[in-house]
């Protein structure tokens, strides 16, 4: 069974631009949750979507969006890059909403803006 | 401020040794994960345990749960070296709804061989 899959691995971007990453989860799990990681600030949570629609939203600007497709792939957008977007980012996939089942998480998309 | 706070925030023991990592929460909640990350890749779930329960074990883990303190401990027996990694407590919001998941700052553990 193939596990979560994110891409790019790895990204440069200009501050001011915007970037899109993917994010295809396990086969049959119907959620996407994605999540922000920093030194400073730790893991935190974006936002997660379940059958296309979010059902959760961390304490992100509006810069931060993201969207589910009918066949569970994910995207998070972010746009009008900061320095400050500079991080990890994680997406995990679960069959029920993650925070009552085992998430399952991908290698991450590290993002560098410059 | 974090939902989980994980004590300490970094712990370096002998191969062999036991690790006792901490977790405290804020508001009351539904359930408590445990998550490990090695070096800067994907987190990996350890074991979920639900408000009711408050103990579980998995293997080399004993995780146990004190809602009446708002704090869980993740036990690792007979470290190993391979066990070398962050790890993270997740929490929900509780209250009745489940929320978004919020993970704390992390504990940092090395075992030395």
């Amino acid at each position: 069974k193939a596990g979560v899959t994110q891409t790019p691995r790895y990204l440069i971007k200009t501050r001011g631009q915007q970037v899109t990453l993917s994010c295809s989860p396990i086969s049959g799990h119907r959620s996407v949750s994605w999540y922000q990681q920093t030194p400073g600030q730790g893991l935190q949570f974006l936002f997660e979507y379940f059958s296309e629609t979010q059902r959760n939203k961390g304490n992100f600007p509006g810069r931060f969006s993201g969207r589910q497709f009918s066949n569970s792939r994910s995207e998070m957008n972010v746009s009008t890059l900061e320095l400050g977007d500079s991080a990890l980012y994680l997406c995990a996939s679960s069959l029920g909403i993650v925070v009552t089942a085992e998430a399952f998480f991908g290698q991450g998309t590290r993002l560098t803006v410059v | 401020s974090q939902q989980g706070e994980e004590d300490p925030q970094a712990l370096s023991i002998q191969e062999g040794e036991n690790a006792t990592m901490n977790c405290s929460y804020k508001t009351s909640i539904n359930n408590l994960q445990w998550y490990r990350q090695n070096s800067g890749r994907g987190l990996v779930h350890l074991i979920l345990i639900r408000s009711n329960e408050r103990e579980k074990h998995s293997g080399r883990l004993r995780v146990t749960l004190d809602t009446s303190k708002k704090s869980s401990s993740l036990l690792i027996t007979a470290s190993r070296a391979a066990d070398t990694a962050s790890y993270f407590c997740a929490t929900d919001g509780g209250s009745g709804g489940y929320q978004k998941v919020t993970f704390g700052i992390g504990t940092k553990l090395q075992v030395i061989p």
